[in-house]
């Protein structure tokens, strides 16, 4: 089972700031948070990750609170482009090996209109 | 650097039959992972290669197997096929211990009918 909450959809419009939440109430010690995007008919591509309070790379933000329950994705000034299905991630699931997984939950639809 | 590329793109099957799909990973990856996509649901694992061996596996039956050759290239076989097999087939590619940051091809579309 994911171990991630997150709006199932969202709407927005070009040039806007756009804040997806993710909760993450049982969070492990030493669980990264993840964030990928999806368009239509294309793998997952990474965006952002972090660990605690906040990071920031050329496409997105990642703001994380003290407790790491929950995390946002903020997405400055969105376009068209920008519409698409946002997964929030955490861990995960480490194999006996040191291995481990990515599990999706369904995502945040998000849609950018004109 | 190509990414990851997966073979064929799109794919018709007929129920009963077998499938086997391609990934080549990522220059420099050696870790592979195969996810099961159905319309409007999140990727869902089905296994992971490292070394030529299967490492993990998610809860898929045994009709799912895989292989990974010595090259780091994996395939994806999927025997007795169900009308529910029909989904995205997702190949991603990682260094062995930083699978959070996984790069995924544009995957396999198999509609089984």
């Amino acid at each position: 089972l994911a171990k991630t909450t997150q709006p199932i959809s969202m709407d927005s419009y070009e040039g806007q700031e756009v804040n997806i939440t993710c909760s993450h109430n049982n969070i492990a010690t030493n669980d990264y948070i993840t964030w990928y995007q999806q368009f239509p008919s294309q793998g997952p591509r990474f965006i952002i990750q972090g660990y605690k309070t906040k990071v920031t790379n050329e496409v997105a933000s990642l703001f994380i609170p003290a407790d790491r329950k929950s995390s946002t994705l903020s997405l400055p000034r969105v376009s068209l482009s920008d519409t698409a299905v946002y997964y929030c991630l955490v861990g995960d699931d480490e194999g006996m090996d040191s291995s481990y997984k990515l599990i999706f939950g369904s995502g945040t639809r998000l849609l950018v209109r004109p | 650097d190509a990414g990851v590329t997966q073979s064929p793109t799109h794919l018709i099957k007929t129920r009963g039959q077998q499938v086997t799909l391609r990934c080549s990973p990522k220059s420099g990856h050696d870790t592979v992972s195969w996810y099961q996509q159905a319309l409007g649901q999140g990727p869902q694992f089905i296994f992971q290669y490292y070394e030529e061996e299967e490492r993990q596996r998610g809860n898929f039956p045994d009709r799912f197997s895989g292989h990974q050759f010595p090259n780091y290239s994996s395939e994806l076989n999927v025997n007795a096929l169900l009308l529910g097999d029909s989904a995205l087939y997702l190949c991603a590619s990682s260094l062995p211990f930083d699978a959070t940051e996984a790069f995924f091809g544009q995957g396999t579309r198999l509609t089984v009918v």
